[in-house]
């Protein structure tokens, strides 16, 4: 069965400063995977996905992440962080009827 | 597009009661899903259905949960004798059919049992 490993469950950055999120996965074939963000109260928004080809993969808010076949990671990365990014960030792997999460890590912007 | 919407927003219930959510997806959209997330997870699979037909459901759905989609479109959770254990976020999603099709989330339900 899929599964999906976030090791950092929190990361201060400083506004301005470049950001990578760490996730590793686990699925028997090539996966779909998935970058999602969450506001507190609020429900996933989608920030990018890998299907297949290019593994950089650019999503919206100027974030992008790299499929690994070899390391079996699909980490998040931004140059330049802003307050607004402060979110959960979750990153999920696609089977053919469901999709499962990893736990999130909680990113903290500091000024 | 409007969304993902999901109602109510906040339910406070006593242990022992029924409570029952309702989620409308997207409407081009024939997949819908059920998630609960606890506070410090990610959102854990529930159930989905392609069309009417409930297709899978997670050994996480006690006899005590129930859902359904009519008629395709909306879709109802209930919750039968409510415990303090089913305290938890409940996020309705819905996609387009298909391998890896993006879920779109609506913002959730938020359930309390006191």
């Amino acid at each position: 069965a899929q599964s999906v490993t976030q090791p950092d469950i929190h990361i201060t950055v400083s506004e301005g400063a470049s950001l990578e999120l760490r996730c590793n996965y686990s699925y028997g074939a090539t996966p779909y995977l998935f970058w999602y963000v969450q506001s507190p109260g609020q429900g996933l928004q989608l920030l990018l996905k890998y299907f297949s080809g290019d593994t950089l993969v650019q999503g919206i808010k100027g974030f992008e992440a790299e499929f690994k076949r070899s390391q079996s990671s699909f980490n998040l990365r931004k140059p330049s962080v802003h307050w607004s990014d402060a979110a959960e960030y979750f990153c999920a792997v696609g089977a053919e009827d469901d999709m499962r999460f990893g736990a999130g890590t909680r990113l903290t912007v500091k000024p | 597009d409007t969304g993902v919407s999901q109602d109510p927003r906040h339910k406070i219930t006593k242990r022992g009661q029924n409570v029952t959510f309702r989620c409308d997806p997207i409407s081009e959209h024939n997949r819908l899903y059920w998630y609960r997330q606890t506070l410090g997870q990610g959102p854990e699979f529930l159930t989905y259905f392609q069309n009417e037909a409930q297709l899978e459901k997670s050994r996480l759905l006690s006899d005590r949960f129930s859902a359904e989609r009519p008629k395709g479109s909306f879709s109802t959770l209930e919750i039968q004798r409510t415990e303090q254990g089913d305290s938890a976020m409940y996020l309705c999603a819905s996609s387009f059919t298909g391998n890896g099709a993006p879920l779109h989330f609506g913002n959730g339900t938020r359930l309390t049992v006191t």
